[in-house]
């Protein structure tokens, strides 16, 4: 069974290094969303990824944040110059299509940044 | 600004209860609603609402939205312990792929 998959599953980074948490979404799906879960609170939006197009950042930190879903391989979610706020946990979701389609969700990468 | 509220934030049950879980919203252009369990990993899909008054059920869980007072409950029967989880809210506005995650109830049942 082909879900979303996420790696790393945790990942420990100093502070001022980079994170790149990458997800391959289910098989046939090719729309991406990346959600961030701060502790106590709801996942909230960060981006919308098609392959090779970002379709909405509107919930992306403008600095320090990127991501990309290339023609060939994961969707990467990239944090340059972490800081301790950076920790929590990263969830990536895909659906077959936008829309109406519902998306799935991958295990998540806790992030820490000490 | 849209919003979402979950109630209530937490409940402690124990095995054979019923449970009704609520969500109200406030958004713009609504389109559709979807309820998520999450356990300690990925949520998990339970339900999309895209109409008001129709239920839909999954064995123990159904689910009923109500555009007219913009909420939306889930019932759980004869509760489990496997039943124990954060249970999301997420309604979506149309012309929009951003689910609005609301902050959850936590459901604890106990044996």
């Amino acid at each position: 069974n082909a879900g979303v998959m996420q790696n790393p599953r945790h990942l420990v980074r100093r502070r001022g290094q980079e994170a790149r948490l990458r997800c391959s979404p289910m098989k046939g799906h090719s729309h991406v969303y990346w959600y961030r879960q701060l502790p106590e609170e709801g996942l909230k939006f960060m981006v919308y990824l098609q392959k090779e197009n970002i379709i909405d950042e509107s919930g992306m930190p403008k600095e320090r944040f990127s991501a990309e879903f290339p023609k060939e391989g994961p969707s990467i979610l990239r944090i340059q110059q972490v800081v301790r706020g950076d920790s929590a946990a990263y969830f990536c979701a895909s659906s077959s299509s936008g829309g109406l389609y519902e998306q799935y969700f991958g295990p998540g990468t806790r992030l820490t940044v000490t | 600004e849209d919003k979402v509220v979950q109630s209530p934030l937490s409940l402690v049950v124990h095995e054979g209860d019923t449970v009704t879980l609520n969500c109200s919203y406030e958004v713009t252009n609504f389109r559709s609603l979807l309820w998520y369990k999450q356990e300690k990993k990925a949520p998990t899909f339970l339900f999309m609402l895209t109409s008001s008054g129709i239920e839909k059920k999954s064995g123990r869980l159904s689910s009923i939205l109500d555009k007219k007072e913009l909420s939306s409950i889930l019932n759980i029967t004869a509760t489990q312990t496997g039943d124990s989880a954060i249970y999301l809210c997420a309604p979506t506005p149309s012309g929009t792929y951003k689910y609005i995650f609301g902050t959850g109830t936590r459901l604890k049942v106990l044996a």
